[in-house]
């Protein structure tokens, strides 16, 4: 078992440039969310989707953030328009049902926005 | 204010000491789970709890949803236990079935 797998591990891009993350749950888990870590805030949940279907994206910015899953096996993370403040870790996790089981986490992508 | 309040902030154990670790919930927790992201980022996770205690080697949690925290004891600590400890809840439908995260307790354990 690999374990939740994301790529990059690192990207830096420009200001107003797309950034896309990827990630893949653990083969056999249902959900998939994503969160934001930073220094100042920590760590924030963004959205989770359970059998692909997107089910609470209530930690997502309402601009330029976008989360498709579009099939069982990954998920996308898509931030367009790119601002400094974007710069963050971002944790990919995969459980077996929900958000009531065990979470497992990726390595995160390290996101640098200059 | 902090849904989920974590407590200390930062602490030096030196080996083979004993500590605990706490959280204090303002949600109401139904699950409880613990995380130590290690100095390479990876957050491992340690324990999910419903209320109620587990333990795993040096380690023992314990869940009490009605006076609202959860505590995590490391026994005997090891200089692989360093790294920042995270408790996180989920209070179903009030906190939209999300983990809500602590900020954090930072360890480091010395000689």
């Amino acid at each position: 078992n690999a374990g939740v797998i994301q790529t990059p591990r690192h990207k830096v891009t420009g200001k107003g440039q797309e950034a896309t993350l990827w990630c893949e749950p653990i083969s056999g888990h249902s959900a998939v969310f994503w969160y934001r870590q930073t220094i100042v805030q920590g760590l924030e949940f963004l959205t989770y989707f359970r059998n692909q279907a997107p089910i609470d994206d209530s930690g997502m910015p309402k601009e330029r953030f976008s989360a498709q899953m579009p099939n069982q096996s990954h998920s996308t993370l898509k931030i367009q328009s790119t601002q400094p403040q974007d710069s963050a870790v971002y944790l990919c996790a995969s459980s077996l049902t929900g958000p009531q089981d065990t979470q497992y986490f990726g390595p995160g992508t390290r996101l640098l926005v200059l | 204010g902090d849904k989920v309040k974590q407590s200390p902030s930062a602490l030096s154990l030196q080996e083979g000491t004993n500590s605990a670790l706490r959280c204090n919930f303002s949600i109401a927790a139904t699950t409880v789970q613990w995380f130590l992201q290690n100095p390479r980022g990876s957050l491992m996770n340690l324990f999910y709890l419903v209320p109620g205690t587990k333990e795993n080697g040096r380690l023992k949690s314990a869940f009490d949803s009605k006076e609202s925290y959860s505590t995590l004891h490391i026994r005997d600590a090891q200089l692989e236990d360093s790294g920042t400890y995270f408790c996180a809840a989920e209070a179903g439908a009030s906190s939209g079935q999300k983990l809500v995260f602590g900020q954090g307790t930072i360890l480091k354990v010395y000689l």
